[in-house]
């Protein structure tokens, strides 16, 4: 079984452009989240789809996007690039349903973002 | 690799020794528990979760301990290998959420 795959693996990009990242879950995993590792901030919670719908969303500016398609695989969108934004962006995909909320996520590589 | 490692608590110990890493959760209202453990250059793995009605549960050479009196988890890990070395998270899910929210993380360094 294919694990959660992320692409790209590292992206250097340039103040004020923007970005898209891209997800592909686990076969038959309808939930997908977005995190952002930093050194400084740890694992931050940038958003969560299900089923093409944005059910939870983190303490992040409205730069930061995403998106979830009918076959689940899920984009993130950064606009206007700040320094600060430069991190590990990780995808995680995971089984949870209304009946069962307690599953674990699995987790993509992630994609190094480099902003300069 | 990721440099997570810079701002973490570190545990340093010798191959074949005994680990034990900590955690203090946040929310007396969580009632699901996750380590995970993220290897240089790749995303987080899940280890073992532990649900609030237990206070312990055994993998192959992890175990898990919760105390939920003083909000406090541990990560036991048997016979350490210099494999395990990783930053190793812990992640509290609260009833009714489906986030879960990760802690700080230890850096482990097992020495040969």
């Amino acid at each position: 079984k294919a694990g959660v795959t992320q692409t790209p693996r590292y992206l250097i990009k340039t103040r004020g452009q923007q970005v898209t990242l891209s997800c592909s879950p686990i076969s038959g995993h309808r939930s997908v989240s977005w995190y952002q590792q930093t050194p400084g901030q740890g694992l931050q919670f940038l958003f969560e789809y299900f089923s093409e719908t944005q059910r939870n969303k983190g303490n992040f500016p409205g730069r930061f996007s995403g998106r979830q398609f009918s076959n689940s695989r899920s984009e993130m969108n950064v606009s206007t690039l700040e320094l600060g934004d430069s991190a590990l962006y990780l995808c995680a995909s995971s089984l949870v349903t209304g009946a069962s909320m307690n599953t674990e996520a699995f987790f993509g590589q992630g994609t190094r973002l480099t902003v300069v | 690799g990721e440099s997570v490692g810079l701002h973490l608590p570190t545990l340093s110990v010798q191959e074949g020794d005994n680990s034990i890493i900590n955690c203090a959760y946040s929310n007396s209202a969580s009632d699901y528990f996750i380590w995970y453990k993220q290897e240089s250059g790749k995303g987080p793995q899940f280890i073992i979760d532990i649900r609030s009605n237990m206070d312990k549960r055994q993998g192959q050479r992890v175990t898990v301990l919760l105390n939920k009196t003083v909000k406090h988890l541990s990560l036991q890990i048997a016979a350490t290998q210099p494999g395990d070395s990783a930053v190793y998270f812990c992640a509290e899910k609260v009833g009714g959420s489906y986030i879960p929210t990760f802690g700080r993380g230890t850096s482990l360094i097992v020495h040969p």
